[in-house]
């Protein structure tokens, strides 16, 4: 299979304090994962795109320095919001690309729903 | 550039009904993969189907068809006598080889969604 697990499912933090989501590619290694933001009743919008081993590449719009992308092994990647506000409250979902099923195989973890007072 | 449209924001349908749901897409590359997926209520996306571009054969799964047409880069997906359980919210995808000018290897771009809520 092609498994990916996300920690927390949810988390409900103060306002100011970093919340780190943790994304795990279970059995297969993923050299590129990607993060997502989803608001209530949008689409998913790409936030970065996280490569094994370099810096993450950010989607126009998107703060680096506020959401802060560590790739330090094959298998997990970590997203971390650095002083959350109530506007950063969204359901945020990874996933991980399987290349040895070909360039175009993502796989999703099944989201982490963050809720900031 | 990549692009994906799903023009219908929301259907209603009532139980046992038929019901299409539109995808239309914009690329420039030769190669590439179109997705649809589920997304109930609690959020994880379940994957329904992948077509690369290269095949253009409709796609059958139980209740689940697909219809890929590249003379009008349309892939529509149907359900056929829908059930409350279908109720969700279905994302069409697509994903190139990234050739296409600011496109991505392996990136997926997502039409905004159909929300589907089937009546008993």
């Amino acid at each position: 299979g092609a498994v990916v697990s996300q920690h927390p499912s949810w988390v409900i933090c103060k306002s100011g304090t970093s919340v780190k989501i943790e994304c795990r590619s279970l059995d297969f290694q993923a050299t590129t994962m990607f993060w997502y933001r989803q608001f209530p009743k949008q689409s998913l919008m790409l936030m970065a795109t996280s490569n094994e081993g370099s810096k993450a590449t950010y989607e126009q719009g998107v703060e680096k320095d506020k959401f802060l992308i560590n790739h330090a092994s094959l298998t997990l990647s970590t997203l971390t919001v650095t002083s959350a506000h109530p506007e950063d409250s969204s359901f945020y979902i990874c996933s991980a690309l399987n290349r040895d099923r070909g360039p175009y195989e993502q796989f999703f973890g099944p989201g982490t729903r963050l809720t900031v007072l | 550039a990549q692009k994906v449209t799903q023009a219908q924001t929301e259907i209603s349908v009532v139980e046992k009904e038929d019901v299409t749901l539109d995808c239309v897409y914009e690329t420039r590359d030769t190669t590439y993969y179109l997705f649809w997926y589920k997304q109930p209520p609690s959020g994880e996306l379940v994957f329904l189907i992948r077509r690369n571009s290269f095949d253009e054969q409709n796609e059958i799964s139980g209740r689940y068809s697909w219809n890929f047409q590249k003379s009008t880069s349309s892939f529509n997906f149907t359900i056929t006598a829908s059930q409350v359980v279908d109720s969700a919210v279905y994302f069409c995808a697509l994903s190139g080889e990234g050739l296409d000018r600011g496109s991505t290897l392996g990136r997926l771009y997502f039409g905004r969604g159909t929300q589907l809520t089937v009546w008993p």
